[in-house]
């Protein structure tokens, strides 16, 4: 079955600064790789996604890229603010007729001011 | 608000106790799920739902038992828990597979196990 790795497990910025967080999975059938924002004490909500007919996606100052050949995609955050200190997980949604999710390890990020 | 809302949020329960966790979305949706969310580990995904009916059970303890009467209602009946079984347990829904795929989660339950 699909596995997702994340990485890194923590990352510390300086606010301003980029940060980028990397997963790779292991189905290349997957075709939706989205990913989500867990703030302290709340609920994961999602923040950007791609499919796999797409190579990059931008909204703002995030973005997310999509190497399927490699198998790999990553989450990029420009000119970070404290606000961006959270949890983020990447996720994978294997091929075939299947709402079934796949995680990541999730990511903690931390901006310092 | 995203529209899922999860019951009761904290819960303490000793390992011989019955309690049952409750969720109710109000997007719509035709799919929903249950996650255990445990620290430094992956969302875990127990169970999925289509059209109220269970299509994944992601080898889930029998001490975990969902059950869906429609598409707006999940619920997740828990017995003879273990201390392991400490989480926080999230609820999600989704529009059903093969169409928009971004799951909408609730605010948990908090759930310790004495």
């Amino acid at each position: 079955g699909e596995n997702v790795e994340q990485h890194p497990s923590t990352l510390s910025v300086q606010e301003g600064d980029s940060a980028v967080i990397k997963c790779t999975y292991s189905d290349s059938a997957s075709n939706y790789f989205p990913w989500y924002k867990q703030e302290l004490g709340k609920r994961p909500q999602l923040i950007i996604d791609i499919r796999s007919n797409v190579g990059e996606k931008k909204d703002q100052r995030i973005a997310v890229t999509l190497n399927k050949t490699a198998k790999h995609f990553s989450l990029h955050i420009t000119e970070t603010q404290p606000e961006d200190s959270a949890v983020y997980f990447c996720a994978a949604l294997p091929g075939g007729a299947t709402n079934k999710l796949i995680f990541g390890t999730g990511t903690l990020l931390a901006v310092q001011p | 608000e995203t529209g899922v809302t999860q019951t009761p949020r904290h819960l303490v329960m000793g390992m011989t106790n019955k309690k049952s966790l409750k969720c109710e979305q109000h997007l719509g949706h035709n799919a929903m799920y249950w996650y255990k969310q445990s620290a430094k580990k992956p969302l875990e995904l127990m169970f999925v739902y289509n059209f109220k009916e269970q299509t994944e059970n992601n080898s889930v303890p029998s001490r975990f038992s969902p059950e869906c009467p429609n598409s707006s209602h999940l619920f997740l009946h828990l017995h003879t828990l273990q201390p392991e079984d400490s989480a926080l347990y999230l609820c999600a829904s989704s529009q059903p597979v093969g169409t928009r795929d971004e799951q909408f989660f609730g605010p948990g339950t908090r759930l310790t196990v004495l």
